[in-house]
């Protein structure tokens, strides 16, 4: 596709249960990001992929929380043992940028996780 | 940690206003980007400005940014109904590719 694909975009889960998050990239670019953004409130940072180095999981909120991205390509964000406070969107987003400076990220349209 | 922050956090407006809203960030930067995010969708970039760089223009958008102030502000001119949005700006930090998003400011457009 054209754009930053993720799925499911709606999932609703039982608290304890686990849950994946899908991602794909566009096409071609190196750099992935997620974020998540609860109601109301501004994003905030999980990980970050480029290319083959290992990832910055420096925002990831617990070891309950890991991603993978296969390939260079498509990426999975696994949420174990899923808590109430994890309910928000989780935003992906790919940027074609490699070099010493960020530029611009475009973003999927997010998964909105409710866990009850 | 490097992180922006917005200014104010809402602002309502009338149609044909023209709309400011300021970023705040803490630590050198290499660039700060401006996005958008109509209401439970994706963000969409506006525009990037480079640490180098005071000010860039795209259509009815003007960015400036005051590295010795460590902010940048977004204007938009003649703001539309459709302007209506939250915008967030975003910085990263030296080698540090991690782009951090501030709390955004929710623009409210009235016709």
């Amino acid at each position: 596709g054209a754009g930053v694909s993720q799925s499911p975009s709606n999932k609703v889960t039982e608290k304890g249960k686990d849950v994946e998050l899908r991602c794909d990239p566009i096409s071609g670019h190196t750099a992935l990001y997620w974020y998540r953004q609860s109601l109301g409130q501004g994003l905030e940072f999980l990980i970050y992929f480029q290319g083959n180095s290992a990832p910055d999981k420096s925002g990831l909120p617990s070891d309950r929380f890991s991603a993978e991205r296969t390939g260079g390509s498509v990426s999975t964000l696994t949420i174990q043992r899923t808590q109430q406070e994890d309910s928000a969107v989780y935003l992906c987003a790919s940027g074609a940028f490699s070099g010493v400076n960020t530029g611009e990220l475009f973003f999927g349209e997010g998964s909105r996780l409710t866990v009850l | 940690s490097q992180q922006g922050e917005e200014d104010p956090q809402a602002l309502s407006i009338q149609e044909g206003e023209n709309a400011t809203m300021n970023c705040s960030y803490k630590t050198s930067i290499n660039n700060l980007q401006w996005y958008r995010q109509n209401s439970g969708r994706g963000l969409v970039h506006l525009i990037l400005i480079r640490s180098n760089e005071r000010e860039k223009h795209s259509g009815r958008l003007r960015v400036t940014l005051d590295t010795s102030k460590k902010s940048s502000s977004l204007l938009i001119t003649a703001s539309r109904a459709a302007d209506t949005a939250s915008y967030f700006c975003a910085t990263d930090a030296g080698s540090n590719y991690k782009l951090t998003f501030g709390k955004g400011t929710l623009l409210t457009v009235n016709p």
